[in-house]
């Protein structure tokens, strides 16, 4: 079974700085690769996917995230964060499992943005 | 934009008790889910439903718990007696084709006291 995992549950950064959140997956043939942003009370919104071809997907918001298969990392990134962009950010990975395919999620990362 | 919606909103209830979440998938959506988030930790899938039956669960989705699609728009999760352990954060979600992008609703907050 795939899993992920979100190596920093918090990261407070600064308006206007550079931030990285990371996830790594475990390994299989060929996955398909999400994140998902919650803002408070609210529920999970899809940002970015990978589904194939170029391995940089990016967002309507500026952010961007690179599939690196052989690190099997899918890191998301954003060069200039705003105050808006306060909220928690899932990884997921596609796991199928016979006919039938679900995401699994990492813990989430709570992205902090200050004045 | 068409979207997933959810209630309650937040239901508190009594350990033992009964409860049914609800959800309404988006209307061409054909892949149904429930996942739960316990407060602190990992969003953790409980479910996928196609075709009028399961079609994967979770070990968490034990004989306490049910999916029904009971007519053309509702995809409900009842938990037949709610433990503690039960409190979390429940969403429902839908898909068009069963892979690629989830469609998630706002969640059911559900406490049991």
């Amino acid at each position: 079974a795939q899993s992920v995992t979100q190596l920093d549950s918090q990261v407070p950064v600064f308006e206007e700085a550079p931030v990285e959140l990371r996830c790594n997956y475990s390994s299989s043939v060929s996955v398909y690769l999400f994140w998902y942003v919650q803002y408070p009370n609210q529920g999970l919104q899809l940002l970015l996917k990978y589904l194939s071809g170029s391995t940089l997907v990016e967002s309507i918001n500026g952010f961007e995230a690179e599939f690196n298969k052989s690190q099997t990392s899918f890191h998301l990134r954003k060069p200039s964060v705003h105050i808006s962009d306060t909220a928690e950010y899932f990884c997921a990975v596609s796991d199928r499992k016979g006919g039938s395919e679900k995401l699994v999620f990492g813990k989430g990362t709570k992205l902090t943005v200050n004045p | 934009e068409p979207e997933v919606t959810q209630t309650p909103s937040h239901q508190v209830t009594q350990m033992g008790q009964e409860v049914i979440l609800r959800c309404v998938p988006i209307s061409n959506h054909l892949y149904f889910y429930w996942y739960r988030q316990i407060l602190g930790q990992k969003v953790e899938f409980l479910v996928s439903f196609y075709n009028n039956e399961i079609s994967e669960k979770s070990e968490i989705f034990d004989d306490q718990f049910s999916v029904e699609r009971p007519d053309g728009s509702n995809f409900t999760l009842k938990i037949r007696s709610t433990k503690l352990e039960d409190s979390a954060m429940y969403f429902c979600a839908s898909s068009v084709a069963g892979f690629g992008e989830l469609f998630f609703g706002e969640g059911s907050r559900l406490t049991v006291l």
